[in-house]
């Protein structure tokens, strides 16, 4: 099955910098990509996802690239905040019309230092 | 709407116990998935059900077992609760479609099994 390996496991960045965090994946036949952001004690809400026929996607200060030759996509969060503290999950989804599972990485906890 | 709901909130159980961890959601989507989230882990899939009648087993599904009552309501028992068993479980939907593969989470039930 597929499996999602997600680094690093802690980030901490200072206010205004930019944060990346990385996901590997397994099949190549995944086709889309979430991102999730769970703030502490809530439940986890999808900030951006990328399909596989989009390299590159933008939603103000974050955004998502993807590279399937390599098998790995990114997120990127630019001129971070006190409230993008957060732990970010990756995840992925094999083609399988009628079954929408998603393979999560393992999470990491953002730290955004004032 | 009230998106995903989940009851109870919390709950401690004692070794051998059973319960029954309620789901619902309210729109109108075919599928429906249960994951418990434990540090470092990240979210696993325990059982998922792609429409009213069907289910199928996830990554950790030993000691649970699931109904899908309606298209509403997706329930999660444990037969005979196992320290193991300790963690936070989340309640999912998505619709099924080509047109977003957006998962909706509820808020969480945190269970101690002693």
């Amino acid at each position: 099955g597929e499996n999602v390996e997600q680094h690093p496991s802690t980030l901490s960045v200072q206010e205004g910098d930019s944060a990346v965090i990385k996901c590997t994946y397994s099949d190549s036949a995944s086709n889309y990509f979430p991102w999730y952001k769970q703030e502490l004690g809530k439940r986890p809400q999808l900030i951006i996802d990328i399909r596989s026929n989009v390299g590159e996607k933008k939603d103000q200060r974050i955004a998502v690239t993807l590279n399937k030759t390599a098998k790995h996509f990114s997120l990127h969060i630019t001129e971070t905040q006190p409230e993008d503290s957060a732990v970010y999950f990756c995840a992925s989804k094999t083609p399988n019309f009628g079954n929408e599972k998603l393979t999560f990485g393992t999470g990491t906890r953002l730290t955004i230092i004032p | 709407n009230a998106g995903v709901t989940q009851t109870p909130k919390f709950q401690v159980l004692k070794t051998g116990q059973s319960m029954t961890l309620q789901c619902a959601q309210d729109m109108n989507h075919n599928s429906m998935y249960w994951y418990r989230q434990d540090p470092g882990m990240g979210l696993r899939l325990i059982y998922y059900s792609a429409s009213e009648g069907t289910t199928d087993k996830g990554e950790v599904p030993n000691g649970y077992n699931v109904s899908r009552l309606n298209k509403r309501e997706f329930s999660l028992r444990l037969e005979s609760a196992a320290p193991s068993q300790t963690s936070v479980y989340f309640c999912a939907s998505s619709l099924r479609g080509l047109s977003s593969y957006e998962q909706y989470f509820g808020p969480g039930t945190r269970l101690t099994v002693t």
